[in-house]
């Protein structure tokens, strides 16, 4: 597609329950990441895919947070037994990966999915 | 880790005065420092950026600078403009930004008054 696609764009859900956020990344781009955004604390590493290569987890904040890359395209961030603490703006951004590729570190950001736990 | 602090916070100018966002960062083997703009309900995009190889690069009324032994860099804006009014992240990463993941700074929130 011309740029990232995410949704949903809002989610509104109550303590406890699971959520499901999507990401559909720039056609071609071998690299996806997913961002948070809390108020004030900037943008906050989560996890990145690159290629069929074992995820970077290591910015995942507790094992109740999961992502997963279908097919090196599509993916799904997915946060079980929500908390108020994970209200915030979750960001998705691709990019063309790969060490020698012309604009290879340049990342396209989606709009983001505002998450709200009541 | 790595780790990105950025000053100020908060930036408010007049129109076509210049404004200075500063970032330092800890890690010595970093060698990729991008600036991205966020407009507000848009995700951030990329605006310019430097590798450690080079000290300064411009691109219009912007430019950054880059001081390895300080560890620091900074974005510079000339002749601003209502338009420029945005949040400005820097970012640095030690694999040249196209392998593993950036770590950003926590933003300026830059307006611009007419």
């Amino acid at each position: 597609g011309a740029g990232v696609s995410q949704s949903p764009s809002n989610k509104v859900t109550e303590k406890g329950k699971d959520v499901e956020l999507r990401c559909d990344p720039i056609s071609g781009h071998t690299a996806l990441y997913w961002y948070r955004q809390s108020l004030g604390q900037g943008l906050e590493f989560l996890i990145y895919f690159q290629g069929n290569s074992a995820p970077d987890k290591s910015g995942l904040p507790s094992d109740r947070f999961s992502a997963e890359r279908t097919g090196g395209s599509v993916s799904t961030l997915t946060i079980q037994r929500t908390q108020q603490e994970d209200s915030a703006v979750y960001l998705c951004a691709s990019s063309k990966g790969g060490q020698y590729r012309s604009g290879a570190n340049v990342l396209t950001f989606g709009a983001g999915s505002r998450l709200t736990v009541l | 880790g790595e780790n990105v602090e950025q000053h100020p916070s908060t930036l408010s100018v007049q129109e076509g005065d210049s404004a200075v966002i500063k970032c330092t960062y800890s890690d010595s083997a970093s060698n990729y420092f991008p600036w991205y703009k966020q407009e507000l309900g848009k995700g951030p995009q990329l605006i310019i950026d430097i590798r450690s190889n080079v000290g300064e690069k411009k691109d219009q009324r912007i430019a950054v600078t880059l001081n390895k032994t300080a560890k620091h860099f900074s974005l510079h804006i000339t002749e601003t403009q209502p338009e420029d009014s945005a949040v400005y992240f820097c970012a640095a990463s030690t694999r040249g930004g196209s392998q593993g993941n950036l770590i950003f700074g926590k933003g300026t929130k830059l307006s611009v008054k007419p």
